[in-house]
This record gives structure tokens, C-alpha cells and sequence, in this order.
């Protein structure tokens, strides 16, 4: 059962443009909601996370929205570049000691064309 | 350097055959987690351990064993690998506590004929 949806799974958007990624949760104890950036050949690395307390949260030119009633959450990247060129996953867990397992999502294959 | 280091980068092997892909930390971190990378699936986990001696089970445990004597090692074995496990395998470190990141190696790709 896929307990965290990520869509869409790839996305081609032109340099400058806003990429948007979403990703729906359906565990309600889910508090803690990383988004990991990786490119090829690379393991995943954290990009950026928010806590259920706020509804966004910026890092440079990425931002995550967060709406919990309708348990969704979205990247945004502002201004993309080339460079941002990679696979993105939304992953979900409880911020509490033993649970310290990640849901991801499917990933989303993004391209920045120049 | 500190770091998470996997090997072999990348592995042919026969149905039938056991393979151990190996993972090493230099961090200290008590968890490590195995997941496997399949187009479609995203990342799911296989086995997870919060210290040496530890260890549980993911979302897809079948067809694989795990041990952790050392806390810095974590290594994976397919005791008789299945075509459907041909796959990219990473491992991860990190902290206690669920908002902890997690560090990722740069995986072992595993082909099996």
C-alpha cells in the first residue's frame, strides 16, 4: 500500500520557470516530511523538510507547501536551472524516537531545459 | 572522510547465486536502513537497524539477510538472488529520532542473469 503519492513522475520545464511537485500522505501520525534530491548515479540527498506546524517553508530557491487538512504537500523551485536537473522524492515518518523509518514516494524525474 | 561507502558499485551474478553487497559508516550513526531503487516503486525499504544487534524488518524483507556486529557495518545478502532482484541497492545512516536525515551511500547496481 502507497502510503505516501507523488506525482507527476517526470516533468520538463524550461530554465527559469516554477516545477511544481506534489505529494499526498494518508497516515495522520505522519509529522516530519523531507524531500530528498538525487542525481544519477548518487545516492539521495536531504534538500529540504517541514514540520506540520507551518504551512511553508523556504531554503534558497526551493519551498515546500504544506496544507494538512487536505494532507498534500508540493516543491516548488524558483527560477530552475539546469543543475536542478534530477529525481525528487516526498518521503513522510513520525519525528519521534523509534520510528525513525521514511515512506517515500515514487519520485519525480525532473528536467530543466536550457 | 567521513562517509557512507558502499560496495561493489556494481555486481553481474546467476540466479541461484548469494551475493553480499557491503555497507561501511564512518559517522557513528546507530541506524542504517537498506532500500532498494526500482522505476515505478521509488525507494522501498528492505531491513533496518537502530545499533549492532539490532535489526527489523522493511516493507520487502523476503529473499534477503542482514546482520550488523559492528556498528559501522551493515551488509545485505540475497541468500539465492531471483531475476526480480536485480535492482540499485542503497543504504543509509542516521541519528535516532524520525526527523533525522538520513546520509546515503551511492548504491550498488545488481544485475542478475
Amino acid at each position: 500500500q502507497q502510503q505516501v503519492k507523488q506525482s507527476p513522475q517526470s516533468l520538463i520545464v524550461q530554465k527559469g520557470g516554477i516545477p511544481i511537485i506534489n505529494c499526498a500522505y494518508e497516515n495522520t501520525a505522519f509529522d516530519y516530511f523531507p524531500w530528498y534530491q538525487q542525481f544519477p548515479g548518487k545516492g539521495p540527498a536531504l534538500l529540504i523538510a517541514i514540520r506540520p506546524d507551518v504551512s511553508e517553508k523556504k531554503e534558497g530557491r526551493f519551498t515546500i507547501s504544506f496544507n494538512k487538512s487536505a494532507k498534500q504537500f508540493s516543491l516548488h523551485i524558483m527560477d530552475s536551472q539546469p543543475g536542478d536537473s534530477a529525481t525528487y522524492f516526498c518521503a513522510a515518518s513520525t519525528s519521534n524516537f523509534g520510528n525513525e523509518k521514511l515512506t517515500f514516494g515514487t519520485g519525480t524525474r525532473l528536467t530543466i531545459i536550457p | 572522510d567521513a562517509g557512507i561507502t558502499q560496495s561493489p558499485r556494481y555486481k553481474i551474478t546467476e540466479t541461484g547465486r548469494q551475493v553480499t553487497l557491503m555497507c561501511h559508516q564512518t559517522w557513528s550513526h546507530s541506524y542504517m536502513f537498506w532500500y532498494r531503487q526500482d522505476l515505478g516503486h521509488g525507494l522501498r525499504l528492505i531491513y533496518y537497524s537502530a545499533a549492532a544487534d539490532i535489526t527489523d524488518k522493511g516493507e520487502v524483507p523476503d529473499g534477503y539477510v542482514v546482520s550488523r556486529s559492528k556498528t559501522e557495518n551493515f551488509p545485505l545478502t540475497l541468500e539465492s538472488a531471483t531475476r526480480s532482484q536485480t535492482s540499485v541497492y542503497f543504504c543509509a545512516s542516521s541519528d535516532p529520532g524520525g526527523n533525522q536525515p538520513q546520509h546515503f551511500g551511492d548504491g550498488t547496481r545488481l544485475s542478475i542473469l
